[in-house]
């Protein structure tokens, strides 16, 4: 048991710019979720996939968030066109079902400037 | 749809309890009880299930009203250790393909003083 890992950790990139962060789950686990960290809140539900379907997605996303997850495996998050609203921490867990512990990344930090 | 936490945040001194509470508008399968520290990721306390189990690692307990739709956390001869972010998880709703969605509260603050 690895972990969740994410990459890149610290992204700094200019408004405009096109980001995409990646995170590999715990093998096992069918489950994945994308939150939005930002300074003093909790995590904010991006969106989720159980395997490779994507189950559902906040409405609080604009058309410029985009997550894959191909083969049920690893899954990017994809921002275009960035504003610096989007700086934030971007956490993603895993679990094998929702009754059980929800197993964080380290985080990926994008600062947009 | 998002749980809300009380209290925003609390000061203790080594050895004293507090509580922190959560609550849904919505009927609840689960409640998750997280801690954060600064710079980390969320670390799994415990889990409340519907119908009474409990899974949990730490030396924290909480209860789950499952009428109420809330949870409360106990922090009992507090530690420094405990020192964090509290946040709670909540997952709604009837077991389903598309079930399973973790919403998180805005978290409280705990501050353990020597």
């Amino acid at each position: 048991d690895t972990g969740v890992s994410q990459d890149p950790r610290h992204k700094i990139t200019k408004r405009g710019q096109n980001v995409t962060f990646r995170c590999d789950p715990i093998s096992e686990h069918n489950r994945l979720y994308w939150y939005r960290q930002t300074l003093g809140q909790g995590p904010e539900f991006l969106t989720y996939f159980q395997n490779e379907a994507q189950l559902e997605k906040s409405r609080l996303l604009s058309d410029r968030f985009s997550a894959e997850r191909p083969k049920g495996s690893f899954s990017t998050l994809e921002i275009q066109r960035t504003e610096q609203g989007d700086s934030a921490m971007y956490l993603c867990a895993s679990t094998r079902d929702p009754t059980g512990e929800l197993f964080f990344g380290e985080g990926s930090r994008l600062t947009v400037l | 749809q998002q749980p809300v936490q009380s209290p925003q945040a609390v000061i203790l001194r080594e050895g004293e309890d507090a509580v922190i509470n959560c609550s849904s508008s919505k009927a609840l399968y689960s409640v998750h009880w997280y801690r954060q520290k600064h710079g980390e990721a969320p670390v799994f306390l415990m889990i409340l299930l519907k119908g009474g189990e409990q899974k949990g690692h730490e030396k924290i307990s909480a209860s789950f009203n499952e009428k109420k739709q809330q949870s409360s956390l106990y922090l009992t001869a507090s530690q420094l250790s405990y020192s964090g972010t509290y946040f709670c998880g909540t997952v709604v709703g009837i077991v389903t393909d598309s079930w399973g969605k973790f919403q998180f509260g805005a978290g409280t603050q705990v501050v353990v003083t020597p």
